[in-house]
């Protein structure tokens, strides 16, 4: 199967910085990365996600960037803001439909 | 249109009861899928069904059994329960066509098993 690792496991940052969280997947095979953000109490919500044919992918304030040949792939949070606050998954997608996410980071944006 | 719905929300058990969670979803979606999460472990893959009628094993299937009664629902069942099994539970679905891989997690059911 899939390995799936994600680190920071927390991170801090002030308002306004910009907030990078890694992910590396084991097995090449894996073509779609996702990345969920999951308030306390609730549902993950997918906040961004690329394809293994795409290289970077960005949605205003938010951006995913995937290198295949190394095996990684980031999440970019930039101008970050209090309601940023949450605890961030990346996941991989195996081509059996299976999903591995990432043990997750607690992300704390400082006013 | 509800998306993903899951019941109960929240449920105590003693150890050695059995219950089944509930899921069910209205859009029509192809695939289904069960997760366990737990604190510092992410989500993990209990099991997952890629069509009506087909189930298959994930990462962590022991002592859970799942039955995919239709399309719309996808129930995950506890036969024996232990305190190792106190965790939250999401169901998820993706359409698995139309190009899009995007899981749909319905709101959890939060097990304690004492």
């Amino acid at each position: 199967g899939e390995n799936v690792e994600q680190h920071p496991s927390t991170l801090s940052v002030q308002e306004g910085d910009s907030a990078v969280i890694k992910c590396t997947y084991s097995d090449s095979a894996s073509n779609y990365f996702p990345w969920y953000k999951q308030e306390l109490g609730k549902r993950p919500q997918l906040i961004i996600d690329i394809r293994s044919n795409v290289g970077e992918k960005k949605d205003q304030r938010i951006a995913v960037t995937l290198n295949k040949t190394a095996k990684h792939f980031s999440l970019h949070i930039t101008e970050t803001q209090p309601e940023d606050s949450a605890v961030y998954f990346c996941a991989a997608k195996w081509p059996g439909n299976q999903f591995y996410f990432g043990t997750g980071t607690s992300l704390t944006v400082i006013p | 249109n509800a998306g993903v719905t899951q019941t109960p929300k929240f449920q105590v058990l003693k150890t050695g009861q059995s219950m089944t969670l509930q899921c069910a979803q209205d859009m029509n979606h192809n695939s289904m899928y069960w997760y366990r999460q737990d604190p510092g472990m992410g989500l993990r893959l209990i099991y997952y069904s890629a069509s009506e009628g087909t189930t298959d094993k994930g990462e962590v299937p022991n002592g859970y059994n799942v039955s995919r009664l239709n399309k719309r629902e996808f129930s995950l069942r506890l036969e024996s329960a232990a305190p190792s099994q106190t965790s939250v539970y999401f169901c998820a679905s993706i359409p698995t066509s139309g190009g899009t891989d995007t899981q749909y997690f319905g709101p959890g059911t939060r097990l304690t098993v004492l």
